[in-house]
């Protein structure tokens, strides 16, 4: 099946600073990326749609200025958390949509904490 | 407004006793009922996609039913290493996803 990475898987920063988490197609092109956010026992929260070449769709409540989404090719986005602060600890996920088969694949997710 | 919900939250099982978990959904023009299993830590890893009313699908000791106002994933039989949260999801346009709250499945040898 269709494989979608993540790095990091996990990732530990002091509050104020930024982290980059990206996301790979790695046998596939996807033109649509998805950015998931998961709490604990909780399920997934769709943050964003990145599509490639064009700004990311957010979804209501998420701050587009404090979670840059940037799809520059076809196999990568990338999402950004500028000025982290403790409550932004959380379980990241992004999926990818094969632009042939129209299907989603999910990568694994990264362990964002923020200290 | 569209809604997809699981139940239960969480199931305990012996290992070998056979149950059902639910997902009921309330959305128009429904495109599509996928289920998924997470483990702990990592992404959610497909399972089912399920399409019309009357549709099942089986995979090892799963099996997948849906009708027009829900679907059920019934584990036969299930070992310890089926341990996981299963996710229900409904797209809802452009191939994002509305997830349901999941079910914490845990068997117990």
């Amino acid at each position: 099946g269709a494989v979608v990475s993540q790095h990091p898987s996990r990732v530990i920063c002091k509050s104020g600073t930024s982290v980059k988490i990206e996301c790979r197609s790695l046998d596939f092109q996807a033109t649509t990326m998805f950015w998931y956010r998961q709490f604990p026992k909780k399920s997934l929260m769709l943050m964003a749609t990145s599509n490639e070449g064009s700004k990311a769709t957010y979804e209501q409540g998420v701050e587009k200025d404090k979670f840059l989404i940037n799809h520059a090719s076809l196999t990568l986005s990338t999402l950004t958390v500028t000025s982290a602060h403790p409550e932004d600890s959380s379980f990241y996920i992004c999926s990818a949509r094969d632009w042939v088969s129209h299907e989603q694949y999910f990568g694994p997710g990264t362990r964002l904490t923020v200290t | 407004e569209d809604q997809v919900t699981q139940s239960p939250e969480a199931l305990r099982l012996q290992e070998g006793e056979s149950s059902s978990l639910n997902c009921s959904y309330t959305v128009s023009g429904l495109r599509g009922l996928f289920w998924y299993r997470q483990d702990p830590g990592k992404g959610p890893e497909f399972l089912f996609t399920l399409y019309s009313a009357g549709e099942e699908k089986e995979k090892e000791r799963l099996k997948a039913t849906l009708t027009k106002k829900e679907s059920f994933l019934h584990i036969t039989a299930p070992k310890p290493e089926d341990s996981a949260t299963y996710l229900c999801a409904v797209p809802l346009g452009g191939n994002q996803f509305y997830f349901g709250t999941g079910t914490s499945l845990t068997v117990i040898p």
